[in-house]
């Protein structure tokens, strides 16, 4: 049973922080990260992915991923109330389908 | 259209009845997942078709639910003698590749509601 772990939360954070999402994977074949956002009462949407082992920068988000330790993370540089939402870990095994831990639930404080 | 598209958006049924959920997926996409999403929980994964491979049917909570695809395109989700246990949002989602860069891209979702 390939399994993907996230800390449920809530997390909170003050406003202008860096907030920090992690995710744990246990299957080292595994190929390809996600992170996707999803609002309140809305549907998930990507916000950032990662192939190799490194960090990757768009915008105020990094992606980060250690395959050796088999995590992969993201940071929130400058929180705004505006980020607040269920953030989901995706990890891809080769041709097997998406699998998506259960968020964690991040608030910004202003 | 551009995106994943949902219909119905709303649906309220009496318990026991049948119902039928559609998703249409980005053109050319070859991955379509359905899953489940109860207030306030994660995403419960429903089933998986990939290409012309036999579909992941793993999680389909019981043998009410079932699912195709037709023409490698368009999907149906269809629950029988539907419970208030199987009111959620369903949600679709497509994606463009197989194996290692798999993004999937979710529609708006069904909201089913069982009375």
């Amino acid at each position: 049973q390939k399994e993907v772990e996230q800390n449920s939360g809530p997390l909170s954070v003050p406003e202008g922080a860096i907030a920090s999402l992690n995710c744990t994977y246990s299957d080292r074949g595994s190929q390809s990260f996600f992170w996707y956002r999803q609002y309140s009462g809305k549907s998930p949407e990507l916000i950032m992915f990662i192939y190799s082992n490194g960090d990757k920068e768009d915008g105020r988000f990094t992606a980060q991923l250690n395959k050796a330790s088999q995590y992969v993370s993201l940071l929130i540089r400058d929180s705004q109330p505006s980020d607040s939402a269920t953030y989901l870990c995706a990890v891809h095994f080769g041709n097997e389908k998406l699998t998506f831990g259960t968020g964690t639930r991040l608030t910004i404080i202003p | 259209g551009a995106g994943v598209s949902q219909s119905p958006s709303n649906k309220v049924t009496e318990k026991g009845k049948d119902v039928e959920l559609r998703c249409d997926p980005i053109s050319g996409h070859t991955a379509l997942y359905w899953y489940r999403q109860s207030l306030g929980q994660g995403l419960e994964f429903l089933i998986y078709f990939q290409g012309n491979s036999a579909p992941d049917k793993s999680g389909l909570p019981s043998d009410r639910f079932s699912a195709e695809r037709t023409g490698g395109s368009v999907s149906t989700l269809t629950i029988q003698r539907t419970q208030q246990e199987d009111s959620a949002v369903y949600l679709c989602a497509s994606s463009p590749r197989t194996g290692g860069e798999g993004e999937a891209f979710f529609g708006q979702g069904t909201r089913l509601t069982v009375v």
